[in-house]
């Protein structure tokens, strides 16, 4: 069945970095995302790899690995508003995209 | 700039009732998603359309939810006997599916139902 794993809290620091982690066992693989969803709003988009390696986007980083059904999402100079919660989704063909359960990281001053 | 909205924000019901729900998507995007999300856990995929075509539908979705695109353009979900089970939020999503495999899907405020 599908199935991906990505710890269910973290807390960091203000200006530190933090690394939220995900693993999958998918049926299909078309593509891995990462979301951000704060309290009581729609998820944004924030990262896409289809191949092995790291994506840069500002503060934001996404690493994957697909011959382990790995992936990070790396954030650099934490701000308070980057309290949220984070979803790794992996797309398993055109339509389907399976969604962990969310990572919430809390930034503390 | 008009994103993907959904209406209504928020629905009561009582155990029983039927509910629809609608989705207007970006209005060049092709396809559709609905979702849905309860406390702690992440967006659920119940179902997808490409212009008016469901294409993929969950197996986790029992015959009383239908959805339709019936003009390729908005989209309702229905629930038919509504149980306390339903209570969630209700997540669309819309995308342009080109031959890029790189199709973000951007994701509506949400519809909260709440089965009494």
């Amino acid at each position: 069945g599908q199935n991906i794993d990505q710890p269910t809290e973290m807390t960091a620091t203000e200006g530190a970095i933090v690394q939220i982690n995900c693993t999958y066992q998918t049926s299909g693989f078309n593509g891995l995302f990462w979301y951000q969803q704060h309290a009581g709003e729609a998820p944004t988009f924030l990262s896409y790899n289809v191949l092995d390696g790291l994506e840069e986007k500002g503060r934001f980083s996404s690493f994957l690995s697909r011959s382990k059904g790995y992936s990070y999402l790396l954030l650099k100079e934490l701000q308070m508003k980057d309290s949220a919660s984070y979803l790794c989704a992996v797309r398993e063909d055109a339509g389907k995209s399976t969604f962990g359960d969310g990572t919430t990281l809390t930034v503390k001053p | 700039d008009t994103g993907v909205s959904q209406n209504p924000r928020h629905k009561i019901t009582k155990r029983g009732q039927n509910v629809t729900f609608r989705c207007d998507p970006i209005s060049e995007h092709n396809r559709l998603y609905w979702y849905r999300q309860t406390l702690g856990q992440g967006p659920e995929f119940l179902t997808y359309f490409q212009n008016e075509a469901q294409l993929e539908k969950s197996r986790l979705l029992s015959d009383r939810f239908s959805a339709e695109r019936p003009k390729g353009s908005f989209s309702t979900l229905e629930i038919q006997r509504t149980e306390q089970g339903d209570s969630a939020m209700y997540l669309c999503a819309s995308s342009f599916g080109g031959s890029s495999s790189y199709n973000e899907q951007f994701f509506g405020p949400g519809t909260r139902l709440t089965v009494l």
